[in-house]
């Protein structure tokens, strides 16, 4: 099955950009994953889908900051105009027939 | 509006038994495959079972495969899992989700309910 790989942590000034990076296993580098948004707190929001063509499928609500692309195994999230709501924990989604894997999550600190 | 809701949860004994129940509104609960997923406190998402539209196919994770059985109702629209022989280690937070046939993603998940295993 395949494994996700993300970086347990991230900062960024408020107003800036960061890129949130979720890479997959050897011999998955095709997936598509979803990233999803969990504040402080809350249940994890759907922010939206990448595909390994680097094409992006955002859920409903959420902001044009957000945004989506992808390099051979790896999958990004970028967040522009950074806002202090933007401060959460970022998860990676992916599946197959019969599991679906998250990755650790990344805290994105918003300075 | 799509809205899942969760219920059941609460404080258990070590080798005790517990069930979670997930509402569904908003969409047609018999359409979708649906999934639990669970949150150990600090922790990150780990996904723990599934289930197709009709109820007649369902997966488990390892740690959760023989003690968990996840089931639904589509007459009632509700979600359930059946936790039996629970550990420590099953204390977290309960998220249901939908499997969205679009995207394939978890969306919308449940606000969750927390499971305690403890003596």
């Amino acid at each position: 099955q395949p494994v996700l790989t993300q970086s347990s942590s991230a900062s960024a000034s408020l107003g800036s950009s960061v890129k949130l990076t979720c890479t997959l296993s050897n011999g998955h580098s095709s997936y598509i994953i979803a990233w999803h948004q969990q504040q402080p707190g809350m249940a994890p929001r759907y922010l939206m889908k990448v595909e390994g063509s680097g094409s992006y499928n955002k859920g409903s609500g959420v902001p044009d900051r957000f945004s989506g692309s992808s390099s051979g195994a790896d999958r990004y999230l970028t967040i522009s105009n950074l806002q202090f709501e933007d401060e959460a924990d970022y998860y990676c989604e992916t599946w197959d027939s019969n599991t679906r894997v998250f990755g650790g999550g990344t805290k994105l600190t918003v300075l | 509006e799509v809205q899942l809701v969760e219920s059941g949860g609460g404080p258990v004994q070590p080798g005790g038994s517990l069930t979670l129940s997930c509402a569904a509104s908003g969409f047609t609960f018999s359409s979708y495959w649906m999934h639990w997923v669970r949150q150990a406190p600090g922790k990150g998402l780990v996904w723990v079972s599934h289930i197709n539209s009709d109820g007649s196919t369902s997966s488990y994770a390892a740690s959760v495969k023989g003690r968990f059985t996840i089931s639904r109702d589509n007459a009632r629209n509700t979600l359930y899992l059946e936790m039996s022989s629970l550990r420590a280690e099953d204390t977290a937070v309960y998220y249901c989700a939908r499997e969205n046939w679009e995207t394939g993603a978890s969306d919308p998940w449940g606000q969750g309910t927390l499971v305690t295993v403890s003596s």
